[in-house]
């Protein structure tokens, strides 16, 4: 079974702070995609990033970058100099190499950026 | 404009009501889901079909059907809706291969209140 765990349930920052949001996962599968997609306060989900298992370098998008770790099953993304607009719900996720392609969620972080 | 649409937006109903939510892609994707949202517990799959009249379980499929009759189509039925049933529904579609690299686009979602 796979699973996605994001312990932290909110966090609030001062704007200009860096801050990192927390990801673990659990899968048996060798191959599978990691993924972060934001939800801000409209409620659409918007695509950040997706990771696949085998590419380990971390990646940096302007003021977002992310950091994979096998060994330690993590995919966190910390966002630098923090906005008002990161303001949000961020979820991890999960999906397979193959078969249904569901995308397994973590339970989401609330990301509140005070002025 | 590549999108995954859905109708409708909000919806307030009572229990026992029959409804369908429609789910609708413009990208020629075989693999189209839905998904619930709920608080402190994520996105949670209900049902996701592979391609035309290829339909199957996910997580969470108790007090919902689907039909894929066509390509771009993938309407949520409730035959009798129940107030736990009270959610944030998105819909999604993706292209589907043997890599599962492929970006899963998400609908704005549907909000639906069981009274």
């Amino acid at each position: 079974a796979q699973k996605v765990t994001q312990a932290q349930t909110e966090i609030s920052v001062v704007e200009k702070e860096d801050v990192t949001l927390d990801c673990v996962y659990e899968t048996r599968d060798t191959t599978y995609y990691l993924f972060w997609y934001k939800q801000p306060p409209s409620g659409e989900l918007v695509f950040l990033i997706r990771r696949n298992s085998f590419d380990e370098q971390n990646e940096i998008s302007g003021r977002y970058s992310w950091n994979f770790q096998k060994s330690t099953s993590s995919f966190n993304f910390t966002i630098t100099a923090s906005q008002v607009v990161d303001s949000a719900v961020y979820f991890c996720a999960l999906r397979p190499n193959f078969g249904n392609e569901k995308l397994t969620f973590g339970t989401g972080t609330r990301l509140t950026i005070i002025p | 404009e590549a999108q995954v649409t859905q109708n409708p937006r909000y919806l307030i109903t009572v229990t026992g009501k029959k409804l369908t939510v429609t789910c609708s892609q413009n990208m020629n994707h075989e693999y189209m889901s839905w998904y619930r949202q709920d608080p402190g517990l994520g996105l949670r799959q209900i049902y996701y079909s592979m391609n035309v009249e290829v339909t199957d379980k996910g997580d969470v499929p108790e007090g919902y059907k689907v039909s894929r009759k066509e390509k771009r189509n993938f309407p949520l039925i409730l035959e009798s809706p129940s107030p736990n049933q009270t959610s944030l529904y998105f819909c999604a579609s993706s292209l589907t291969g043997t890599s599962g690299s492929y970006e899963q686009y998400f609908g704005p979602g549907t909000r639906l209140t069981v009274t």
